[in-house]
């Protein structure tokens, strides 16, 4: 089944404590991005990769960083979360770039304390 | 700054009502996409679209590119249809370079 997933689907933690929440897709996409999703904002990109070892940021990239080392995967890192950070994340893939239609993963909520 | 505009941001209907979702922006564009958003927090991708019109079952998605509007309808709604609609357009300055920039969602409440 041509999905994507993301782990954990749900986490609490603390102010400062490193994090890493995975993404992974097995539809051979080139692009991957992830989203923050906060109530009277919406969605807002914070990175996105056009392919292996190609990434860039989006609206609001601080305080995150990403790796694109295999095609399959695109791993959002939190090096020191902040409270601010506390949202719901989606990574999303598609064929070629953002023009194509987006394959949400089913979001991870995040809760920095 | 690329804008997008949805209107309305909550819709309350009867089932079996003609429902109309309208999206606009304020750059020119390559494409534009109608996302629908689970109350679980699922997002499925319904149309994409560059001109014209598409239909997929009940849904209808229209785009005027020189108006830098789009709407989507759906026929025959149906509770099930209860969900967060969000408009996504990719700018022409894209090739990925600008990713997506969504609007913040129309709230549709479908009630039997």
């Amino acid at each position: 089944e041509a999905q994507v997933t993301q782990n954990p689907r749900y986490l609490i933690t603390v102010t400062g404590k490193k994090l890493t929440v995975t993404c992974s897709q097995n539809m051979n996409h080139e692009y991957m991005s992830w989203y923050r999703q906060d109530p009277g904002l919406g969605l807002r990109q914070i990175y996105y990769s056009m392919n292996v070892e190609v990434t860039d940021k989006g609206d609001v990239p601080e305080g995150y960083k990403v790796s694109r080392k295999e095609k399959r995967n695109f791993p959002l890192i939190l090096e020191s979360p902040s409270p601010n950070q506390t949202s719901l994340y989606f990574c999303a893939s598609s064929s070629a770039s953002a023009y194509n239609e987006q394959y949400f993963g089913p979001g991870t909520r995040l809760t920095v304390t | 700054k690329n804008e997008v505009e949805q209107s309305p941001q909550n819709l309350t209907a009867q089932e079996g009502e003609f429902i109309t979702i309208n999206c606009s922006y304020s750059v020119g564009i390559s494409a534009l996409h109608w996302l629908q958003q689970h109350p679980g927090g699922g997002i499925v991708s319904l149309f994409m679209l560059s001109s014209g019109k598409k239909k997929h079952g009940r849904l209808i998605a229209t785009i005027n590119i020189q108006e830098k509007h789009s709407s989507l309808h759906i026929t025959a709604s149906h509770p099930r249809d209860s969900a967060v609609y969000i408009c996504a357009v990719f700018p022409h300055s894209g090739g990925g370079a600008d990713g997506l920039t969504f609007g913040k969602g129309t709230h549709l409440i479908i009630q039997p």
